[in-house]
């Protein structure tokens, strides 16, 4: 079965919000991890990384947070953007080679 | 956009059809991954090349194959199509750890 998943398959936020979106992983030997976006009809497309030598990186707008001792990432989008409706996915690479998804979360972004 | 691209963007074929799907990589990457992803769900891999030779294979029978070319670009071959390959088709590319996806081949078996 899958290593990653994802806590909530839906989240609905006021644009203007910030979001806060979940994964949990049950790999403890994973290192990297990514969240990608993807809208309707396109690929996935990369967000922001992290290894898990580190427990935060921020890029624009977003901060990926990494909680190793409960295996457990999250995604936070600050000011969140009609053009960040999306399905969001965390993934972790698997011996080195293979990306592991989770089944993804969508954001509904309300005016 | 990432700089992948694939072909076609939509197929429509039969049950026991060929297809050959085709990725084109981000320029100096060499490495090329493809996965399958079933409606609602996330993509699921199947396998990756690196410098020609397949570099690792995911829960896919042997009907899925693929090739990589020496310019990089990559073709994913199925046989024997079964309703159930039905899916949108990823392909990415990559230097080192990070993938990066084109637009996907929209696969639907009648």
């Amino acid at each position: 079965g899958e290593s990653v998943g994802l806590h909530l398959p839906t989240l609905s936020v006021q644009e203007g919000d910030n979001s806060i979106i979940n994964c949990a992983y049950s790999n403890s030997a994973s290192d990297y991890f990514i969240w990608y976006k993807q809208e309707s009809g396109k690929g996935p497309q990369f967000i922001i990384d992290i290894r898990s030598n580190m427990d935060k990186r921020q890029g624009q707008r977003v901060t990926v947070l990494l909680n190793k001792t409960v295996k457990h990432l999250s995604l936070q989008i600050a000011a969140t953007q009609p053009g960040d409706s999306a399905v969001y996915f965390c993934a972790e690479i698997l011996n080195d080679y293979k990306l592991s998804f989770g089944a993804g979360t969508t954001v509904t972004v309300r005016a | 956009e990432t700089g992948v691209t694939q072909s076609p963007t939509h197929l429509i074929k039969t049950r026991g059809q060929q297809v050959t799907l085709r990725c084109s990589s981000q320029s100096g990457h060499n490495t090329v991954s493809w996965y399958q992803q079933a409606l609602g769900q996330g993509p699921q891999f199947i396998f990756q090349y690196y410098r020609e030779e397949e570099n690792g294979r995911g829960n896919f029978p042997p009907r899925f194959s693929g090739l990589q070319f020496p310019n990089y670009s990559s073709e994913l071959n199925v046989n024997a199509l079964e309703l159930d390959d039905s899916a949108l088709y990823l392909c990415a590319s990559s230097f080192r750890e990070t993938q990066y996806f084109g637009p996907g081949t929209r696969l639907l078996v009648l």
